[in-house]
């Protein structure tokens, strides 16, 4: 069975904190995504990569910075995590094409107080 | 620019009852048209896609969608709602660039 697994389903962490959210796929897919999600807002692209080594900017990347060092692999850090940065966040992979549906994690929980 | 636009908020229907969630779409080209489906505390799980050919699609869990290109619509209907069904469902379109765009979702409940 096809699987995106994120290290942490909950998080608490302080303002100014460093925050590391890793996300691991194991379907070989070249596409993985990092996604916020707020209530009335729907998903917004934060970061995604298309190869390893290679990023690029979503809709909101303010805050945020990613790696990629393994295919499989996919980071999301919060370098000094900030109040507005409580969401849930879900990491997602896909193959090359846009034919190719999102696979989706379960979602990580961060709260910042 | 790409945007999906759900204009439903909250949706409640009866058990048993027909439903019909809306999806708009802003796309220059051929879009590629997805509806996911979130249960509480979990991730997405695709329900249907469309690409090409036929504009009725059908997909898991008994859910259909029609892609319209006249009124740049992909509505998702299901013909007989069971109270597993009440989640969150998001509307979705993707690009040639490997991006996906997501409507800001439909909450639906279901009433006994």
């Amino acid at each position: 069975d096809v699987k995106v697994t994120q290290s942490s389903r909950y998080l608490v962490k302080r303002t100014g904190e460093k925050v590391f959210l890793e996300c691991v796929q194991d379907m070989d897919h070249e596409n993985m995504f990092w996604y916020r999600q707020d209530p009335g807002l729907g998903l917004r692209l934060i970061y995604f990569s298309y190869d390893v080594k290679m990023k690029e900017k979503g809709d909101i990347p303010e805050g945020y910075s990613v790696s990629r060092e393994k295919k499989e692999r996919f980071s999301l850090i919060l370098e000094s995590a900030s109040t507005n940065q409580t969401s849930m966040y879900l990491c997602a992979s896909s193959m090359t094409s846009a034919r190719g549906e999102l696979f989706f994690g379960e979602g990580s929980r961060l709260t910042v107080l | 620019a790409q945007s999906v636009t759900q204009p439903d908020i909250h949706i409640t229907v009866s058990e048993g009852a027909s439903l019909e969630l809306r999806c708009n779409y802003s796309y220059g080209a051929t879009p590629y048209l997805f509806w996911y489906v979130q249960s509480p505390g979990q991730g997405l799980q695709l329900l249907l896609k469309y690409f090409s050919g036929d504009t009725l699609v059908q997909g898991i869990k008994g859910f259909e969608a029609e892609f319209k290109r006249s009124q740049s619509s992909f509505n998702l209907r299901k013909p007989s709602v069971h109270w597993s069904d009440a989640a969150e469902y998001f509307c979705a379109v993707g690009d040639n660039f490997n991006k996906f765009y997501f409507g800001s979702g439909t909450k639906l409940n279901v009433k006994p």
